[in-house]
């Protein structure tokens, strides 16, 4: 299953409210999760099932859809939100990534 | 705390072998599938293998089908890959992952070890 998020790279300010799509090549019913990466690191899970926040995870972030669409959102940028964020299929094997979304500094 | 630390990275030649390893604590590793993900610098992320709890099911990408195994020990709170006939396009990061319980996402990571295979 392939997975497209768009845009790949955007440049907001803080306090901006930011959305990342994931379309899939396939239904994969909720089975889709946001991860956050900053260089040098592992990702970090920041939501599952399509929309559950992992604990832990600021209340600024926030998943939606189903199916074969979805979006990430972040509500009010802050600066410790500039990173790299990927998409995940859960449903079918093998697991796929989407290509990621780099958001930086306006 | 919940921890996984890779190790046993570094630079091999093409056609070589190695194996990585991955030692957990802080969580009851018996209880949780364990995958492993590769990231070529610079690159995306990419769904390397996975293993069930029993060691019973393993997965792999098309791209290290028959080449590379996955492997654990309960009993010594480890996770293995043994990696055959590296090329180039194994050039990447790896990193160790937890499956967590809720719809089999990831949800824990290790630091990831670098495994580059060049002449």
């Amino acid at each position: 299953i392939q997975l497209t998020q768009s845009p790949s790279f955007l440049s907001a300010s803080v306090g901006d409210r930011v959305t990342i799509t994931c379309r899939a090549s396939q239904v994969v019913s909720n089975y889709l999760a946001w991860y956050q990466q900053k260089p040098g690191k592992g990702p970090k899970l920041l939501i599952y099932a399509a929309s559950t926040l992992q604990s832990g995870v600021p209340s600024r972030f926030s998943g939606s859809g189903s199916g074969s669409e979805f979006t990430l959102t972040i509500s009010s940028l802050q600066p410790e939100d500039f990173a790299t964020y990927y998409c995940q299929q859960l449903n079918t094997y093998p697991l796929t990534f989407g290509g990621g979304t780099k958001v930086e500094i306006k | 705390e919940v921890q996984l630390v890779e190790s046993g990275g570094g630079l091999v030649l093409p056609g070589r072998s190695l194996r990585l390893s991955c030692t957990v604590s802080g969580f009851t590793f018996a209880d949780h599938a364990m995958h492993w993900v590769r990231q070529a610098p610079g690159k995306g992320l990419e769904w390397v293998s996975g293993i069930n709890w029993n060691s019973a099911t393993t997965g792999y990408a098309d791209s290290v089908k028959g080449r590379f195994t996955i492997s654990r020990d309960n009993a010594k709170n480890s996770l293995y890959l043994q990696m055959n006939s590296l090329t180039t396009e194994d050039t990447a990061f790896y990193y160790c992952v937890r499956n967590s319980y809720t719809y089999g996402s990831f949800d824990y990571w290790g630091q990831g070890t670098l495994v580059t295979v060049s002449s």
